[in-house]
Protein backbone atom coordinates (compact mmCIF):
# COMPACT_ATOMS: atom_id res chain seq x y z
CA UNK A 1 0.00 0.00 0.00
CA UNK A 2 1.06 3.30 -1.08
CA UNK A 3 0.97 6.02 2.35
CA UNK A 4 0.62 9.52 1.67
CA UNK A 5 1.72 12.27 3.53
CA UNK A 6 1.16 16.09 3.96
CA UNK A 7 2.78 18.82 5.70
CA UNK A 8 1.83 21.08 7.19
CA UNK A 9 -1.18 19.53 9.44
CA UNK A 10 -2.56 23.36 9.31
CA UNK A 11 -0.85 26.36 8.09
CA UNK A 12 -2.75 30.18 8.97
CA UNK A 13 -2.87 32.26 6.09
CA UNK A 14 -4.31 35.95 5.28
CA UNK A 15 -6.54 37.29 2.75
CA UNK A 16 -4.76 37.51 -0.68
CA UNK A 17 -1.72 35.19 0.63
CA UNK A 18 -0.49 32.40 -0.66
CA UNK A 19 -0.50 28.84 0.61
CA UNK A 20 1.88 25.83 -0.31
CA UNK A 21 0.83 22.81 0.38
CA UNK A 22 3.15 19.42 0.28
CA UNK A 23 1.99 15.90 -0.50
CA UNK A 24 4.86 12.92 -0.46
CA UNK A 25 4.21 9.70 -1.54
CA UNK A 26 5.88 6.62 0.13
CA UNK A 27 6.68 5.27 -3.62
CA UNK A 28 6.51 6.83 -6.90
CA UNK A 29 3.12 7.52 -8.38
CA UNK A 30 4.17 8.84 -11.31
CA UNK A 31 2.14 11.76 -11.98
CA UNK A 32 -1.24 10.00 -10.82
CA UNK A 33 -1.52 12.32 -8.18
CA UNK A 34 -5.39 14.70 -7.25
CA UNK A 35 -5.64 17.42 -4.71
CA UNK A 36 -9.09 18.13 -3.67
CA UNK A 37 -10.49 20.72 -1.70
CA UNK A 38 -13.29 19.83 1.39
CA UNK A 39 -15.33 23.04 3.23
CA UNK A 40 -16.65 22.30 6.67
CA UNK A 41 -19.77 20.20 5.78
CA UNK A 42 -19.08 19.57 2.70
CA UNK A 43 -18.33 16.79 -0.02
CA UNK A 44 -14.58 16.89 -1.08
CA UNK A 45 -14.54 18.84 -4.32
CA UNK A 46 -11.50 17.17 -7.36
CA UNK A 47 -9.42 20.47 -8.30
CA UNK A 48 -5.81 19.04 -9.47
CA UNK A 49 -5.62 15.88 -10.93
CA UNK A 50 -2.48 14.33 -13.26
CA UNK A 51 -0.69 16.38 -10.78
CA UNK A 52 -1.05 19.22 -12.73
CA UNK A 53 -4.50 19.68 -14.42
CA UNK A 54 -7.03 22.03 -12.91
CA UNK A 55 -10.37 20.17 -12.75
CA UNK A 56 -13.64 21.95 -14.41
CA UNK A 57 -14.28 25.22 -12.81
CA UNK A 58 -11.33 25.15 -10.82
CA UNK A 59 -9.49 28.46 -10.65
CA UNK A 60 -6.48 29.41 -11.98
CA UNK A 61 -5.04 30.38 -8.38
CA UNK A 62 -5.07 26.72 -7.79
CA UNK A 63 -1.75 24.85 -9.36
CA UNK A 64 0.06 21.85 -8.53
CA UNK A 65 3.03 20.30 -9.19
CA UNK A 66 5.54 17.53 -8.91
CA UNK A 67 5.97 13.59 -9.75
CA UNK A 68 7.10 10.95 -8.53
CA UNK A 69 7.01 10.85 -5.01
CA UNK A 70 7.13 14.61 -4.60
CA UNK A 71 4.01 17.47 -5.47
CA UNK A 72 2.75 20.49 -4.30
CA UNK A 73 -0.37 22.11 -4.50
CA UNK A 74 -0.31 26.18 -4.28
CA UNK A 75 -3.11 28.41 -4.13
CA UNK A 76 -2.01 31.64 -5.10
CA UNK A 77 -4.47 34.93 -3.44
CA UNK A 78 -6.25 32.92 -1.16
CA UNK A 79 -9.78 34.00 -1.12
CA UNK A 80 -12.51 33.51 2.21
CA UNK A 81 -13.99 30.19 0.18
CA UNK A 82 -10.45 28.23 0.05
CA UNK A 83 -10.65 28.19 3.58
CA UNK A 84 -10.78 24.29 3.64
CA UNK A 85 -8.98 21.31 4.17
CA UNK A 86 -6.63 20.02 1.40
CA UNK A 87 -6.70 16.05 0.81
CA UNK A 88 -3.82 14.58 -1.86
CA UNK A 89 -4.97 10.95 -3.29
CA UNK A 90 -2.31 8.30 -5.30
CA UNK A 91 -4.33 6.20 -8.33
CA UNK A 92 -1.00 4.42 -8.91
CA UNK A 93 -1.10 1.59 -7.94
CA UNK A 94 -4.03 0.42 -5.95
CA UNK A 95 -6.15 -1.04 -4.91
CA UNK A 96 -6.21 0.63 -1.95
CA UNK A 97 -6.52 4.13 -3.51
CA UNK A 98 -4.88 6.04 -0.95
CA UNK A 99 -5.26 10.16 0.96
CA UNK A 100 -3.16 12.01 2.82
CA UNK A 101 -4.25 13.26 6.11
CA UNK A 102 -5.39 16.10 5.28
CA UNK A 103 -4.22 20.02 5.39
CA UNK A 104 -6.37 22.45 6.90
CA UNK A 105 -6.04 26.23 5.10
CA UNK A 106 -7.27 28.69 8.17
CA UNK A 107 -7.45 32.66 8.65
CA UNK A 108 -4.58 34.12 9.92
CA UNK B 1 -25.04 18.29 -14.45
CA UNK B 2 -23.79 15.10 -12.53
CA UNK B 3 -25.48 14.65 -9.25
CA UNK B 4 -24.94 11.60 -7.02
CA UNK B 5 -27.73 11.05 -4.01
CA UNK B 6 -26.65 9.12 -0.91
CA UNK B 7 -29.48 7.76 1.25
CA UNK B 8 -29.97 4.78 3.70
CA UNK B 9 -27.67 6.09 6.30
CA UNK B 10 -28.73 5.34 10.10
CA UNK B 11 -27.86 4.50 13.54
CA UNK B 12 -27.44 0.89 13.93
CA UNK B 13 -26.36 -1.47 17.00
CA UNK B 14 -22.62 -3.03 16.60
CA UNK B 15 -23.29 -6.48 14.40
CA UNK B 16 -26.05 -4.71 12.62
CA UNK B 17 -26.57 -4.72 8.73
CA UNK B 18 -27.46 -1.35 6.33
CA UNK B 19 -27.97 -1.13 2.98
CA UNK B 20 -26.92 2.25 1.30
CA UNK B 21 -27.91 3.23 -1.83
CA UNK B 22 -26.50 6.30 -4.29
CA UNK B 23 -28.93 7.86 -7.14
CA UNK B 24 -27.06 8.85 -10.43
CA UNK B 25 -28.11 11.68 -13.02
CA UNK B 26 -26.32 13.43 -15.28
CA UNK B 27 -24.33 11.54 -16.96
CA UNK B 28 -24.21 7.96 -18.64
CA UNK B 29 -23.87 5.76 -15.37
CA UNK B 30 -23.06 2.50 -17.20
CA UNK B 31 -20.00 4.03 -18.51
CA UNK B 32 -18.19 4.48 -15.23
CA UNK B 33 -17.13 2.90 -12.60
CA UNK B 34 -18.13 3.86 -8.90
CA UNK B 35 -16.69 3.95 -5.54
CA UNK B 36 -17.63 4.50 -2.31
CA UNK B 37 -15.08 6.86 0.25
CA UNK B 38 -16.07 7.37 4.12
CA UNK B 39 -15.21 9.81 6.48
CA UNK B 40 -15.18 9.05 9.94
CA UNK B 41 -16.20 12.50 12.59
CA UNK B 42 -13.24 14.74 12.38
CA UNK B 43 -11.01 12.48 10.49
CA UNK B 44 -9.41 12.18 6.82
CA UNK B 45 -11.13 10.48 4.12
CA UNK B 46 -10.68 6.56 3.32
CA UNK B 47 -11.77 4.63 0.24
CA UNK B 48 -13.64 1.67 0.35
CA UNK B 49 -15.03 -0.01 -2.36
CA UNK B 50 -15.21 0.05 -6.16
CA UNK B 51 -16.69 -1.46 -9.18
CA UNK B 52 -15.92 -0.92 -12.75
CA UNK B 53 -18.78 0.13 -15.20
CA UNK B 54 -19.88 -2.98 -16.16
CA UNK B 55 -19.96 -4.48 -12.12
CA UNK B 56 -17.55 -7.53 -12.96
CA UNK B 57 -14.22 -5.81 -11.25
CA UNK B 58 -14.63 -5.55 -7.47
CA UNK B 59 -12.30 -4.09 -5.39
CA UNK B 60 -12.14 -3.66 -1.11
CA UNK B 61 -10.07 -1.88 1.40
CA UNK B 62 -9.01 -4.82 3.98
CA UNK B 63 -11.06 -2.84 6.35
CA UNK B 64 -14.34 -3.65 4.99
CA UNK B 65 -13.47 -7.21 3.10
CA UNK B 66 -15.76 -9.70 3.87
CA UNK B 67 -18.19 -7.60 5.61
CA UNK B 68 -19.75 -4.72 2.69
CA UNK B 69 -20.61 -5.59 -0.64
CA UNK B 70 -20.78 -3.09 -3.58
CA UNK B 71 -22.81 -3.42 -6.77
CA UNK B 72 -25.12 -1.65 -8.75
CA UNK B 73 -27.70 -1.22 -11.09
CA UNK B 74 -27.38 0.05 -14.74
CA UNK B 75 -30.98 0.26 -15.74
CA UNK B 76 -31.80 2.26 -12.49
CA UNK B 77 -28.88 4.16 -12.84
CA UNK B 78 -27.77 3.37 -9.09
CA UNK B 79 -24.69 2.08 -6.63
CA UNK B 80 -25.10 0.31 -3.65
CA UNK B 81 -23.05 -0.45 -0.39
CA UNK B 82 -24.15 -3.50 1.97
CA UNK B 83 -22.78 -3.18 5.14
CA UNK B 84 -23.26 -6.24 7.46
CA UNK B 85 -21.59 -7.12 11.01
CA UNK B 86 -20.97 -3.23 11.69
CA UNK B 87 -18.44 -2.72 14.04
CA UNK B 88 -18.48 1.02 16.00
CA UNK B 89 -15.14 1.81 13.83
CA UNK B 90 -17.64 1.77 10.84
CA UNK B 91 -18.92 5.12 11.45
CA UNK B 92 -18.47 7.65 9.04
CA UNK B 93 -20.11 9.61 6.38
CA UNK B 94 -20.26 7.38 3.84
CA UNK B 95 -19.59 9.21 -0.44
CA UNK B 96 -20.32 7.98 -3.46
CA UNK B 97 -17.51 9.32 -6.04
CA UNK B 98 -17.69 9.04 -9.44
CA UNK B 99 -14.30 7.57 -11.39
CA UNK B 100 -12.37 10.53 -13.20
CA UNK B 101 -12.66 10.71 -17.53
CA UNK B 102 -9.04 10.41 -17.58
CA UNK B 103 -7.81 8.29 -14.60
CA UNK B 104 -8.58 6.50 -11.10
CA UNK B 105 -9.19 9.89 -9.43
CA UNK B 106 -12.71 11.08 -8.05
CA UNK B 107 -14.34 13.66 -10.45
CA UNK B 108 -17.78 13.87 -8.77
CA UNK B 109 -18.83 12.92 -5.07
CA UNK B 110 -22.28 12.79 -3.65
CA UNK B 111 -22.86 14.98 -0.11
CA UNK B 112 -22.74 12.21 1.64
CA UNK B 113 -25.15 10.03 4.43
CA UNK B 114 -24.25 9.23 7.83
CA UNK B 115 -23.97 5.63 9.55
CA UNK B 116 -23.64 5.52 13.18
CA UNK B 117 -22.51 2.61 14.69
CA UNK B 118 -23.37 2.38 18.33
CA UNK B 119 -25.48 0.50 21.45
Amino acid sequence: EIVMTQSPASVSVSPGESATLSCRASHTVSANLAWYQQRPGQAPRLLIYGASTRATGVPARFSGSGSGTEFTLTISGLQSEDFAVYYCQQYNFWPPFTFGPGTKVDLK
Amino acid sequence: QVHLVESGGDLVKPGGSLRLACAASGFTFRDHYMNWIRQAPGKGLEWIAYISSSGDTIHYADAVQGRFTISRDNVENSLYLEMTSLRAEDSAVYFCAREGELGYYFDYWGRGTLVTVAS
